[in-house]
């Protein structure tokens, strides 16, 4: 049912650089609709965590860092902590016909 | 404080109806394009419905729940709501309001509420 693709898992050390990818297709991020990224920690409601691409609300850590190219976006997350295991969901626009906003597959990010 | 609180969640059986309430404070709910996403046990997010801001009479709402829900809005009680009908064993979720700051195309959930859990079951 999601519109955009996610690995469905990634892991890393501690201090370690991992990315999630977040692939569409030309009628959503490929039709230069900005992508926004969404944490959710265990038992939890989702946290905005980047939005229009590039940009961290007030809050979040500048080790997490968002890009856009083409059809597909990209979230990354620098010098990995134990309290980044969580849950990560990229989103776009779809269209007014049907699925205004769409969702990644979601990405479980793990700490080793 | 920017907050959302949604109420209403509960068991009910297929083809029974429920109504969630989702109350805003620290805005102005009317001045932002709200939404309702769900959330099935073990699955990813997705959305449900909108309500645009001003008047709210453009409203939008995925393939999997158009003609069973209809979603609406109280200014004066600065909420609004999901009327859930017909209601299928699909539908259980964890359900959440949010806000787009952004208002519409391109725009993006900030914050979002704690989820109300709606159980479809016989």
């Amino acid at each position: 049912q999601s519109v955009l693709t996610q690995p469905p898992s990634v892991s890393g050390a501690p201090g370690q650089r991992v990315t999630i990818s977040c692939a569409g297709s030309s009628s959503n991020i490929g039709a230069n609709y900005d992508v926004h990224w969404y944490q959710q920690l265990p038992g939890t409601a989702p946290k905005l965590l980047i939005y229009s691409n590039t940009n961290r609300p007030s809050g979040v850590p500048d080790r997490f860092s968002g890009s856009k190219s083409g059809t597909s976006a990209s979230l990354a997350i620098s010098g990995l902590q134990p309290e980044d295991e969580a849950d990560y969901y990229c989103q776009s626009y779809g269209s007014s016909l049907g699925g205004f906003y769409v969702f990644g597959t979601g990405t479980k990010v793990t700490v080793l | 404080q920017v907050q959302l609180m949604e109420s209403g969640g509960g068991l009910v059986k297929p083809g029974g109806s429920l109504r969630l309430s989702c109350a805003a404070s620290g805005f102005t709910l009317s001045d932002y394009y709200m939404s309702w996403l769900r959330q099935a046990p073990g699955k990813g997010l997705e959305w449900v419905s909108l309500i645009s801001s001003g008047p709210g009479t453009y409203t939008n709402y995925a393939d999997s729940v158009k003609g069973r829900f209809t979603i609406s809005r109280d200014n004066a009680k600065n909420s609004f709501y999901l009327q859930m009908n017909s209601l299928r064993v699909e539908d259980t979720a964890l359900y959440y309001c949010a806000r787009d700051p952004a208002n519409g195309v391109g725009g993006w959930f900030d914050p979002w509420g704690q989820g109300t859990l709606v159980t479809v079951s016989s």
